[in-house]
């Protein structure tokens, strides 16, 4: 089956860097992506990676290992304003993106 | 980037009256769009898969002649929740794949809040 593994909900430090983790298992791949919700809003697209490796984007770094079927997002000098559910959600063979819950980030001053 | 905007973000209606919410691609032509509907604290919920000039693809469970999907153009899907009750409320988004883009990205739009009393 396909099956998404991320932490329910982190809290971090205004200025801080925290790290969320990804494990995902699907039916072939074609691809990661992460998305930000806001709550009552809808997602918005964040990073796409599908080769292995780092792809850093500003304060937001997204990695990826296919072997290992793990991803991260980084997130660094945290801003009140991050604090959202944040979504990873690979891509399967029929190109299909499959969604778990999220993971809520909260941030303390 | 590409938008997707939607249409109405909140909606109060009595039990038993039909809603239509609209998903537009403005920039780019969308020969896909999805319906999703999300419950407070959990995740995003696939209902159907609308493909431009064909018959929406509903996911298990979801009633079909409930929720009646139209794409009839490369930049307009509908969702009409027929008959609604309280137990559709809930958060309902669209989102789009531009067809020029290689990576399968996808285009949310802003959501619909659905009420039913």
């Amino acid at each position: 089956g396909q099956n998404i593994d991320q932490p329910t909900e982190m809290t971090a430090t205004e200025g801080a860097i925290v790290q969320i983790n990804c494990t995902y298992q699907t039916s072939g791949f074609n691809g990661l992506f992460w998305y930000q919700q806001h709550a009552g809003e809808a997602p918005t697209f964040l990073s796409y990676n599908v080769l292995d490796g780092l792809e850093e984007k500003g304060r937001f770094s997204s990695f990826l290992s296919r072997s290992k079927g793990y991803s991260y997002l980084l997130l660094k000098e945290l801003q009140m304003k991050d604090s959202a559910s944040y979504l990873c959600a690979p891509m399967d063979s029929n190109y299909q993106l499959i969604w778990g819950a999220g993971t809520k980030l909260i941030i303390k001053p | 980037g590409a938008v997707v905007s939607q249409h109405p973000s909140w909606v109060i209606c009595k039990s038993g009256t039909s809603v239509k919410i609209e998903c537009r691609s403005l920039d780019f032509q969308a020969t896909t769009m999805f319906w999703y509907r999300q419950f407070p604290k959990q995740s995003l919920m696939l209902m159907a898969t609308s493909n431009e000039g064909s018959k929406a693809t509903y996911e298990q469970g979801v009633e079909k002649d409930k929720f009646l999907i139209n794409h009839a153009s490369l930049t307009l899907s509908t969702l009409t929740v027929t008959s609604a009750h309280p137990e559709d409320s809930s958060f309902y988004i669209c989102s789009a794949r531009d067809r020029g883009f290689d990576t399968g990205e996808l285009f949310f739009g802003e959501g619909s809040r659905l009420t039913v009393l």
